[in-house]
């Protein structure tokens, strides 16, 4: 079974650019995580969506949207870059369940840079 | 809100004996643990994971114990091996969602540095 991928790998932009990274999960999995992970916050939630539907939502600010396809492969985008927005990106699938099945696997990132 | 606290930034051990990471975690009733490994420039890795309904939980060299009532928990790696150096990542998941808030949403520890030297 394949794994997570995630697109593109690297990325850099500039201040006040927006961008879009792409995720396609696992076959089978209906839900998809979006993380940031930076140096000073460690791992953060920033949304989740199941079956084309935002279900949950970090605290970050609404410059960073997403969404969801039919077939479960979600974009997330950002508008207006910041500096601060250089970070690993990264994505995860899972069952979307409740209950046990709350394994989440991840994508390898995507690493963006903003000058 | 949930938080997950891992004390311990970094951990150095020698091959073949045991590594143990810790995590602490605030409220809870009913929540999910799991483990991931993480090498640079890569995504986490699912490792184990452990129900709050269970004490341990056991996969090969990896082992798993939840003390609920200190509101700790430990992996345990035995024996370690080079190839487990990565940093380690504690995260937690409320086994019941209330109100959609938990949905998605696994909170991580701040990860734990682990080298195994030759």
């Amino acid at each position: 079974k394949a794994g997570v991928t995630q697109t593109p790998r690297y990325l850099i932009k500039t201040r006040g650019q927006q961008v879009t990274l792409s995720c396609s999960p696992i076959s089978g999995h209906r839900s998809v995580s979006w993380y940031q992970q930076t140096p000073g916050q460690g791992l953060q939630f920033l949304f989740e969506y199941f079956s084309e539907t935002q279900r949950n939502k970090g605290n970050f600010p609404g410059r960073f949207s997403g969404r969801q396809f039919s077939n479960s492969r979600s974009e997330m985008n950002v508008s207006t870059l910041e500096l601060g927005d250089s970070a690993l990106y990264l994505c995860a699938s899972s069952l979307g369940t409740s209950g046990r099945n709350n394994e989440q696997f991840f994508g390898p990132g995507t690493r963006l840079t903003v000058l | 809100d949930q938080q997950v606290k891992q004390n311990s930034p970094s951990l150095s051990v020698q091959e073949g004996r045991i590594s143990i990471l810790n995590c602490d975690y605030t409220n809870s009733m009913f929540d999910y643990f799991l483990w991931y490994k993480k090498y640079p420039a890569e995504g986490p890795t699912f490792l184990i994971s452990i129900s709050s309904i269970k004490d341990k939980n056991e996969d090969g060299r990896f082992t798993v114990f939840l003390n609920k009532s200190a509101k700790h928990l430990s992996l345990h790696i035995v024996p370690s091996q080079p190839g487990d150096s990565a940093v380690y990542f504690c995260a937690q998941h409320p086994l019941f969602n209330a109100g959609g808030t938990s949905y998605g949403k696994l909170t991580f520890g701040q990860g734990t540095i682990l080298t195994v030297h030759p």
